[in-house]
């Protein structure tokens, strides 16, 4: 099983669209939760941390479930710049990031 | 604004031949890291460093090794490059003690092993 599982998408949706990604972990130690967003043939970069109270920045809303072991992303409004792979990331420790593979998600116009 | 980064976007090398991925970053960061990228296995860690000459091995340092002789440098060495080898690799940095939410990367290589 891995770490860190993620639906690999392609998630297909139209502008405007609210869209939600999920993700699971298997460490119940596990100690921050992050989503990064990774363009075409470019480098991760953060998007958000998660926190347990949930969090929000804008259009985007992040959510961990400490029991369940989840975590989740929504985007309300999408926007063709939204397309893009977003990446679940657990901190095992702070030398230690598990990354998942990868939710990748398609606005069209 | 963080900088990190790596000596070539593109690689092509041939088998048994060894290889230098260079890394560079510019906050004085104390962590750096190397990864690998492939489909469907998302990003693993190779090696990392948390200081000046300091190395720890990651899930998959097998065929690989590293050297930090200077703060701001971190390379990742093939010592005889496989086919299996073929991917994207990744450099990060980080202040120590920062749980992932300050982690930078490289552009990234893209190694194609012939």
């Amino acid at each position: 099983r891995k770490e860190v599982e993620q639906d690999p998408g392609p998630f297909n949706v139209p502008e405007g669209a609210t869209v939600a990604f999920n993700c699971t972990y298997s460490n119940s130690a596990s100690q921050s939760f992050f989503w990064y967003r990774q363009d075409c043939r470019k480098e991760p970069k953060l998007l958000m941390s998660v926190y347990s109270s949930g969090n929000e920045d804008g259009r985007f809303t992040a959510q961990l479930n400490r029991a369940s072991q989840y975590i989740s992303l929504l985007i309300r409004d999408s926007k063709l710049s939204d397309s893009a792979t977003y990446l679940c990331v657990v901190a095992d420790s702070s030398y230690k990031l598990i990354f998942g593979s990868g939710t990748r998600l398609l606005v069209r116009p | 604004d963080v900088k990190v980064t790596q000596s070539s976007r593109y690689l092509v090398k041939r088998t048994g031949e060894k290889v230098f991925l260079e890394c560079v970053q510019d906050m004085d960061h104390e962590n750096m890291f190397w990864y690998r990228q492939d489909p469907g296995l998302g990003l693993r860690l190779i090696y990392f460093s948390y200081d000046v000459k300091m190395k720890e091995k990651g899930d998959i340092p097998e065929g690989y090794s590293v050297s930090r002789e200077k703060k701001e440098r971190f390379s990742l060495i093939l010592e005889s490059a496989s086919t299996n080898q073929t991917s994207m690799y990744l450099c990060a940095s980080k202040l120590e003690g920062a749980w992932g939410e300050t982690q930078y990367f490289g552009p990234g290589t893209r190694l194609l092993v012939l």
